[in-house]
């Protein structure tokens, strides 16, 4: 059956540092991969799309890499901040119209 | 302000009463879907419009559900004898045609009691 995991349902770091978190799915050829941030009572905001023949995005202090061998996508978010606090969600999509989320990673910068 | 307004915010019911949610774009999409997010979960696909047309149905969508976008702009979605299981969080989402980003409304936050 297809399946999204997401590294960790937590991630705490220092402010400053880089955070990483790590999508992997299974089951799906997706076309492109989104990334959103989403904050507690909110609607999911996108941040990124990555298309299946980039290897590589970036906005801003956000970067995120598409390996569609290992199935797997890193999002990377450089010099941290508070502000950054708030759960990711990864989502595969295999069309325009089947956009499948994980469960997210809730990160906590700490000051 | 996200581009989408979702009505209400909140909603508490009691068991096997029927509720509406209605979601209006600020702005004309073609492409509009309903998701539902439980506690600690991704958002599930429900439905999708294209213009006034429900195009899809996820298996979620029990016949208890049904949503409709009469004009091709707002949409509702109601759900009748509501069940403990329908808390939740019910998303409405456009979709950017740019770059296929979805913009997501606040949601409504429902609670059957």
């Amino acid at each position: 059956s297809q399946k999204i995991e997401q590294n960790s349902e937590a991630l705490n770091i220092q402010e400053g540092k880089t955070a990483t978190l790590t999508c992997n799915y299974t089951n799906y050829s997706p076309a492109y991969l989104q990334w959103y941030r989403q904050d507690p009572g909110r609607g999911p905001v996108f941040l990124l799309l990555i298309r299946e023949n980039e290897k590589e995005k970036r906005k801003e202090r956000l970067k995120v890499t598409f390996d569609t061998t290992l199935k797997q996508s890193l999002f990377h978010i450089t010099a941290s901040q508070p502000a950054d606090s708030a759960t990711y969600l990864c989502a595969p999509q295999t069309g325009a119209n089947n956009l499948f989320f994980g469960t997210g990673t809730r990160l906590t910068v700490i000051p | 302000d996200t581009g989408v307004s979702q009505d209400p915010r909140h909603k508490i019911t009691k068991r096997g009463q029927n509720v509406t949610f209605r979601c209006d774009p600020i702005s004309e999409h073609n492409r509009l879907y309903w998701y539902r997010q439980t506690l600690g979960q991704g958002p599930e696909f429900l439905t999708y419009f294209q213009n006034e047309a429900q195009l899809e149905k996820s298996r979620l969508l029990s016949d208890r559900f049904s949503a409709e976008r009469p004009k091709g702009s707002f949409s509702t979605l109601e759900i009748q004898r509501t069940e403990q299981g329908d808390s939740a969080m019910y998303l409405c989402a456009l979709v950017e045609a740019a770059n296929y980003g979805y913009t997501f409304g606040s949601g409504t936050r429902l609670t059957v009691v």
